[in-house]
This record gives structure tokens, C-alpha cells and sequence, in this order.
């Protein structure tokens, strides 16, 4: 069965520019995550849904960061004004249940790489 | 605080031996720990994880870890090394009392095989 997709797979943008990263869930899944990897390193958690609410956007480094997901499926982080310190690649994550969120397997998107130069 | 650690940047092993990559972690609660694996230019695939019962649990390709709750730890094993197994391994957990939705993740360990 298909798999989380992202889009763009890649991104350039240049500082100041605003931008938009595309997120397809599991179709099902009730729970979303978005992470930022930094090379070399371990994701790090900005935010996450239940369905269409946005329960937990503590990672979410700035106010320039914002995601939805409106219907409840397809999500959207978008990031303005970018910074040279916000390349990194952005990876979502679904999985299945929402009770069981905590335990549950998340299943990995492939990622966005953003450059700002 | 809760955290996990992967103290190996790096692990290098010869094909055909067993490997084992380390993480050991400190959480609230009781740990839910999970191991994911990251091929270059990739996202991460889920390999296996402790939700609770036997302590040694199978996964993907081949790999199982054993938790320990003594030590604190969930170390990656495989009892026969592929090249196709080199990649960045990542360890990650969350405690049955945290508060938050957050996966805390290890740093990752580079697993390289050697023909």
C-alpha cells in the first residue's frame, strides 16, 4: 500500500522567501507528526495532530513556523521568511490510532530538504 | 529529564559477524523504545520496538534488541552482519508518564559493514 509521501523532495529557497512542505499521511491515520532533521543528527520533534487538531506544537522553533491540517488528513508546514538556519529536512510521520499514539508505529515520509541560501 | 543516549558515533563490523549498536535512555514512567533505520536520502524505517512483555523483541531484516530495565537499555543486535545493513541507526523512546506526544531521539549511530 502507499506509504506517507512528501513533497517537495527538495526545496531552495532564498532567505526571507516564504515556503510550504506537503505532507500525505497513511490514509487512515489519525495521528501526524512533523520533525526536523539536521544533518548527522536525530530528528527533533515541532509539532503534531490529532486528526485536525493541532495538540501538540511545542517544537515549533519560532513564530514563523505554522502547520494545519485542516480536513484532518493532508498536512502543511509552512515556514516564513526563512533563515539559513531552518535548512534542514523536514520529515513527517503518521500513524494509525490516536489513544494509542503513544505506542503506536510511526511510519516515516522520505523527508524535504530545505536550503536557504 | 527524559533522554536517550547512543554512545557509538560510529560502529564498524565485518561481514558475516554479529554487531550490536547501544542505546540506553532515562524516561518517566515505563519506556516505550523504538528502533528506526535511515538509508542516504531517505526517510526513516520503522525496524522493531519494546511496548511492554518479553524483553527480547524480533524485527525487520533480520534485527532484534533486548530491553533491559536494570541498565536502562535497548541494544540493537543482529547475529550476522550484512553490507546492506550500513546505514544511520536511530534509537528513540517516550515514557508512560510523559506529558507530551514527543519522541526524544538518540543522535544515530553509523553502522558500517565491511566486505
Amino acid at each position: 500500500g502507499a506509504g506517507v509521501s512528501q513533497s517537495p523532495r527538495y526545496k531552495v529557497a532564498k532567505r526571507g522567501q516564504d515556503v510550504a512542505l506537503r505532507c500525505d499521511p497513511i490514509s487512515g491515520h489519525v495521528s501526524l507528526f512533523w520533525y526536523q532533521q539536521a544533518l548527522g543528527q536525530g530528528p527533533e520533534f515541532l509539532t503534531y495532530f490529532q486528526n485536525e487538531a493541532q495538540l501538540d506544537k511545542s517544537g515549533l522553533p519560532s513564530d514563523r513556523f505554522f502547520a494545519e491540517r485542516p480536513e484532518g488528513s493532508v498536512s502543511t508546514l509552512k515556514i516564513q521568511r526563512t533563515q539559513q538556519e531552518d535548512s534542514a529536512v523536514y520529515l513527517c510521520a503518521s500513524s494509525l490510532s490516536s489513544s494509542g499514539s503513544f505506542t503506536d508505529t510511526q511510519y516515516f515520509g522520505p523527508g524535504t530538504r530545505l536550503t536557504v541560501l | 529529564a527524559q533522554s536517550v543516549a547512543q554512545p557509538e558515533d560510529q560502529v564498524n563490523v565485518a561481514e558475516g559477524n554479529p554487531l550490536t549498536v547501544k542505546c540506553t535512555y532515562s524516561v518517566s514512567g515505563n519506556p516505550y523504545l523504538f528502533w528506526y533505520v535511515q538509508y542516504p536520502n531517505r526517510g526513516l524505517q520503522f525496524l522493531l520496538k519494546y511496548i511492554t512483555g518479553d524483553n527480547l523483541v524480533k524485527g525487520s531484516y533480520g534485527f532484534e534488541a533486548e530491553f533491559n530495565k536494570s541498565q536502562t537499555s535497548f541494544h540493537l543486535k543482529k547475529p550476522s552482519a550484512l553490507v546492506s545493513d550500513s546505514a544511520l541507526y536511530f534509537c528513540a523512546v517516550r515514557g508512560s508518564m510523559d506529558s507530551n506526544y514527543q519522541l526524544i531521539w538518540g543522535a544515530g549511530t553509523k553502522l558500517i559493514i565491511k566486505p
